[in-house]
């Protein structure tokens, strides 16, 4: 299986901050990676498809982009509602996989 | 507006079968494939299996021998039915749709409890 390996597991920022979290194939998977936002109670949201596509709605302070086996999520200015739980998913190749998750806290 | 509902038992004890309902409005089950995907508690989802818009059917390979995943078009619902259940099974269960150009809709999730 693809393994997806995401960094930091957790990340402790500000308001205003610029985040770039990680994420590593183990293998090549192309393009086809979407980035997941995660709230306590909630279910997962789609932000990022195909690696840097933008998903309808939302902020464009979320920037996608990698291809291969790495991959960034950007969050270029901090908001207080972008704190969550991100996760990675590679569709490249049966059975899709999801990362561990990079969860971001308040400082 | 694309709406995903999961339905089933919070409660199954080891060793039985979890049978779920996924009832989906605002689109075809025949026009776009649903995916079943599981979260245990504080870790990441696990994608479980998918039914194909054309009928067909695909598993994790980690779940296949335990795995069904069936539908009913006629009531715009997909089944999943995993046998053998161990603790370790525990979590959200979420359905959601395969978008066209990427990404996955996602239901609200249901909470599956294995314990005696």
């Amino acid at each position: 299986n693809t393994v997806m390996t995401q960094s930091p597991t957790s990340m402790f920022i500000s308001v205003g901050d610029r985040v770039t979290m990680n994420c590593k194939a183990s293998q090549n998977v192309g393009t086809n990676v979407d980035w997941y936002q995660q709230k306590t109670g909630q279910s997962p949201k789609l932000l990022i498809y195909g690696a840097s596509n933008r998903y309808t709605g939302v902020p464009d302070r979320f920037t996608g982009s990698g291809s291969g086996t790495d991959f960034t999520l950007t969050i270029s200015n901090m908001q207080a509602e972008d704190l969550a739980v991100y996760y990675c998913l590679q569709y490249n190749y049966n059975p899709w996989t999801f990362g561990g998750g990079t969860k971001l806290e308040l400082k | 507006q694309v709406q995903l509902k999961e339905s089933g038992p919070g409660l199954v004890q080891p060793s039985e079968t979890l049978s779920l309902t996924c009832t989906v409005s605002g689109f075809s089950l025949t026009s776009y494939s649903v995916s079943w995907v599981r979260q245990p508690s504080g870790k990441g989802p696990e994608w479980m299996g998918r039914m194909w818009y054309d009928g067909d059917t695909a598993y994790n390979s980690a779940l296949k021998s335990r795995l069904s995943i069936s539908r009913d078009t006629s009531k715009n619902q997909v089944f999943l039915k995993m046998n053998s259940l161990q603790t370790d099974d525990t979590g959200t269960y979420y359905c959601t749709r395969e978008r066209y150009s990427g990404g996955l809709d996602w239901g609200q999730g249901t909470l599956v409890t294995v314990s005696s």
